[in-house]
């Protein structure tokens, strides 16, 4: 079973720049979540979709961070501008659904770095 | 605001000795928990969940939940030098709907050989 997909696996901007990561879920995979895990960390979730629709984003500063998942497989999430304080590894796991025995998976990140 | 709290260590054992990493949570109607392993530059992999006061056991691992305390606990025996890595804690706190994670910052664990 291939497991979550994520590029780039690292990209480096400077300060008020746009970036974009992409995320390919686990095949069948309803529920999608995008992480921000700043160096020394636990990661914080940003967002949660479940299918193409979005379940949480109370945590997504969504001054300059967007993300979609328009036909409920890949997503997308995007910061523009982007700050110095968004330098971090960015996660996408998926679950098959989001019952508490659903399993997490993760995708080796996307780490960023802003100058 | 719900909390995880982790020592951040490093937590430094001998290899065959026990590791035992311990977790706080504050959302006291918290349901149900788990212990992340995530190696240096990778992503966080499941290793334990458990979600009722007690032991479980797998393998080398025991995870130990104690609601009334609200303390959760992971126990490596026979630590080997390949179970060095940070150990995240991870609790879903009530009225989490979207069953959404909260994380702790996690444990640095080293096994010294």
């Amino acid at each position: 079973e291939a497991g979550v997909a994520q590029s780039p696996r690292y990209k480096i901007i400077e300060k008020r720049q746009s970036v974009a990561f992409w995320c390919n879920p686990i095949s069948g995979h309803a529920t999608l979540y995008w992480y921000q895990q700043i160096l020394g960390q636990g990661p914080k979730l940003l967002i949660q979709f479940q299918n193409n629709g979005v379940v949480d984003d109370s945590q997504l500063p969504k001054d300059r961070f967007s993300a979609e998942r328009l036909k409920g497989v890949d997503s997308t999430l995007k910061i523009q501008p982007a700050k110095l304080e968004d330098s971090a590894v960015y996660l996408c796991a998926s679950s098959p659904g989001t019952g508490e025995s659903q399993p997490q998976h993760f995708g080796d990140g996307t780490r960023l770095s802003i100058l | 605001q719900k909390e995880v709290e982790q020592n951040s260590g490093p937590l430094s054992v001998p290899e065959g000795a026990i590791a035992s990493l311990n977790c706080t949570y504050s959302d006291r109607v918290s349901q149900s928990f788990f212990w992340y392993r995530q190696y240096s530059g990778k992503s966080p992999e499941l290793i334990m969940s458990i979600y009722s006061n007690g032991d479980k056991e797998d393998g080398r691992f025991t995870a130990q939940l104690n609601k009334a305390s609200q303390y959760v606990s992971l126990l490596i025996r026979d630590s080997q030098p390949s179970d060095s890595a940070t150990y995240l804690c991870a609790v879903i706190p009530s009225g989490a709907g979207s069953y959404q994670l909260t994380f702790g910052k996690g444990t640095k664990l080293s096994v010294i050989p």
